[in-house]
């Protein structure tokens, strides 16, 4: 099956600074690719997601990259800000294989004002 | 508003006490599915539904049922709760397989099993 490893498991930056949170996957036929954020008391929610036929892929300050050769894909976070400080997951499926979206076991982010 | 609901956000029960974790979405979503979240395990899939009457096992089903009767309704079912079920528990509906698409999460039900 797929198995995702996420790094860092814990980030810390200072208010302004960029964050990257980085994960690899094993199945060379994943080819969807979503990041989470899951704040305080409340469930994961979509942030931003990329598919196979695309390189990288921005939305204002958060921008996901990805490597299918190497089979990794990153979070990039351009001028974090406070509010961004939450627990962040990736994951990785295989629409052709078993109906289980794998993730990875989550980056704590913090940033400091 | 499009939602994923659980009941009930907090739950403290003992061992061997049949309970159900109701999850209701409002959004027509065929699949739907119940993770637990552990430290440092991330999230883990319990079960997922394909589509009314159509379950299957996750990676970690072992202790726990599912239903669905009902294509806006997935309760999960634990039978003879044990410590080990302690966790926090999120259900998770999308409109494509779930592999393609992305997961909508209700807010999560923490259980404690004493």
């Amino acid at each position: 099956g797929e198995n995702v490893e996420q790094h860092p498991s814990t980030l810390s930056v200072q208010e302004g600074d960029s964050a990257v949170i980085k994960c690899t996957y094993s199945d060379s036929a994943s080819n969807y690719f979503p990041w989470y954020k899951q704040e305080l008391g409340k469930g994961p929610q979509l942030i931003i997601d990329i598919r196979s036929n695309v390189g990288e892929k921005k939305d204002q300050r958060i921008a996901v990259t990805l490597n299918k050769t190497a089979k990794h894909f990153s979070l990039h976070i351009t001028e974090t800000q406070p509010e961004d400080s939450a627990v962040y997951f990736c994951a990785a499926s295989n629409p052709g294989g078993s109906y289980i979206p794998t993730f990875g076991r989550g980056t704590s982010l913090i940033v400091h004002p | 508003e499009a939602q994923v609901t659980q009941n009930p956000r907090y739950l403290i029960t003992v061992t061997g006490k049949k309970l159900t974790v109701t999850c209701s979405q409002n959004m027509n979503h065929e699949y739907m599915s119940w993770y637990r979240q552990d430290p440092g395990l991330g999230l883990r899939q319990i079960y997922y539904s394909m589509n009314v009457e159509v379950t299957d096992k996750g990676d970690v089903p072992e202790g726990y049922k599912v239903s669905r009767k009902e294509k806006r309704n997935f309760p999960l079912i634990l039978e003879s709760p044990s410590p080990n079920q302690t966790s926090l528990y999120f259900c998770a509906s999308s409109w494509g397989t779930g592999l393609e698409s992305p997961l909508h999460f209700g807010n999560g039900t923490r259980l404690t099993v004493t």
